[in-house]
Parts: C-alpha cells; sequence; structure tokens
C-alpha cells in the first residue's frame, strides 16, 4: 500500500511563527499536492508539484509556499502564521499521467494545525 | 461558483435503507470522477472511481451522467459502518483535483 506520511498530527503555533509542514510518500509518485480542509468549505488546493524542484499554485497560495527537494518529500510552508490559517492540512501523492489514466490520490493522515 | 458541488445532508437513513447522492460539476472538460470516503476527524480514503457506463463495488453503485453534468452514488442495505461523509471529486487536466464539500451520512440502528 501507498503510504502518505505527514509529520504531526496536531500543531500549535504562535502568529508570525513560520511553521513547516512535512509530507513523505513511498512509492516513487510523480505528483504531490497539499490542502486545507475547512468546514464548510471542504478542500481546496493549496500548491502542488509534478516532479522535483517544480511547483505549481493552487487555488489559494496566499500566505504559502512549497518545497520539493527530493521526489519523495513534499514540504508547505507557511511564512508568517496566522489565525486564519488555522486549519486541517492534508497531503496527497498519485502516480501522474501515466497513458494519461487518472488514479485516485492517497491522502496523509492529516496536520490539524492551531495558530494562536 | 464551485467546480464540485453537493447537497451537504446530514442524510440519516435507518439500518438496511437504500440511500443516493449525487453531485453536480460545472467543468464539462472534466476528464473523470471519483468518490472518497472521510470518516470524522481522518483523512479521505478513494471509495470508487465512476465510469459513464456505471460500476459497481458491493453494495455500491456510481454513475455518471455527462449529459447533466452529475454523478451518484447508490448505496443498497445501509450498514452503521457505512456513516462517513462522501466527498465527490472531478479531476481537469488529469491532475487537477476539485473537490465537493462533502455529503454527511448517519445509518442508525
Amino acid at each position: 500500500d501507498v503510504k502518505v506520511t505527514q509529520s504531526s498530527r496536531y500543531l500549535v503555533k504562535r502568529t508570525g511563527e513560520k511553521v513547516f509542514l512535512e509530507c513523505v510518500q513511498d512509492m516513487d509518485h510523480e505528483n504531490m499536492f497539499w490542502y486545507r480542509q475547512d468546514p464548510g468549505l471542504g478542500l481546496r488546493l493549496i500548491y502542488f508539484s509534478y516532479d522535483v524542484k517544480m511547483k505549481e499554485k493552487g487555488d489559494i497560495p496566499e500566505g504559502y509556499s512549497v518545497s520539493r527537494e527530493k521526489k519523495e518529500r513534499f514540504s508547505l510552508i507557511l511564512e508568517s502564521a496566522s489565525t486564519n490559517q488555522t486549519s486541517m492540512y492534508l497531503c496527497a501523492s498519485s502516480p501522474g499521467n501515466r497513458d494519461r489514466v487518472n488514479y485516485g490520490y492517497t491522502f496523509g493522515s492529516g496536520t490539524r494545525l492551531t495558530v494562536v | 461558483r464551485k467546480e464540485v458541488e453537493q447537497d451537504p445532508g446530514p442524510f440519516n437513513v435507518p439500518e438496511g435503507a437504500t440511500v443516493a447522492f449525487n453531485c453536480t460539476y460545472s467543468n464539462s472538460a472534466s476528464q473523470s470522477f471519483f468518490w472518497y470516503r472521510q470518516d470524522c476527524r481522518k483523512e479521505p480514503k478513494l471509495l470508487m472511481s465512476v465510469y459513464s457506463s456505471g460500476n459497481e463495488d458491493g453494495r455500491f453503485t456510481a454513475q455518471l451522467n455527462r449529459a447533466s453534468q452529475y454523478i451518484s452514488l447508490l448505496i443498497r442495505d445501509s450498514k452503521l459502518s457505512d456513516s462517513a461523509t462522501y466527498l465527490c471529486v472531478g479531476v481537469y487536466n488529469f491532475n487537477k483535483f476539485y473537490f465537493g464539500s462533502g455529503t454527511k451520512l448517519n445509518v442508525k440502528p
């Protein structure tokens, strides 16, 4: 089974802190994604990456950046945490456009971030 | 307007009931669709893919109607363990997934 591991399950940070959320997948997937999930708003895409050192903005990239230095690792960075970034953050990976067939995502177990 | 919309529910049904959820999507260029299941405080997990011809997996049947731009999920003989939130997903450009906000199902004894 594909495993997507997020480094922290729960995190509490102060406003203005720089926050790193780490995600590692063990199945050599090309694609990795960061979402946040909020009640009533569902899952919203922050950033995604199709390859090492490659990144693209999702729908809500403001206040976030990402890093993909190795294929298996995709990091989400909150440059200066704010209270409106309190949310559940979910990392996902997928095997990419092989033969133009879609594969579902596999998600990590999520990081519940509270910014106080 | 959201790319993918679902009735948030909750749908409260007795054990053994048949329940159906619909999900509409706005982008006719979407290539494929999925249903995910999410338990409380857990990550979403892939339930099934959705094909135009319809597909069935045990008590679950998924259907895609491209003409009307909706997908559906039918659950027969509901079990208590089916209680969860069900998310529908539309995929564009083969990699960009848009999730609905989810439909909550409560199956009661």
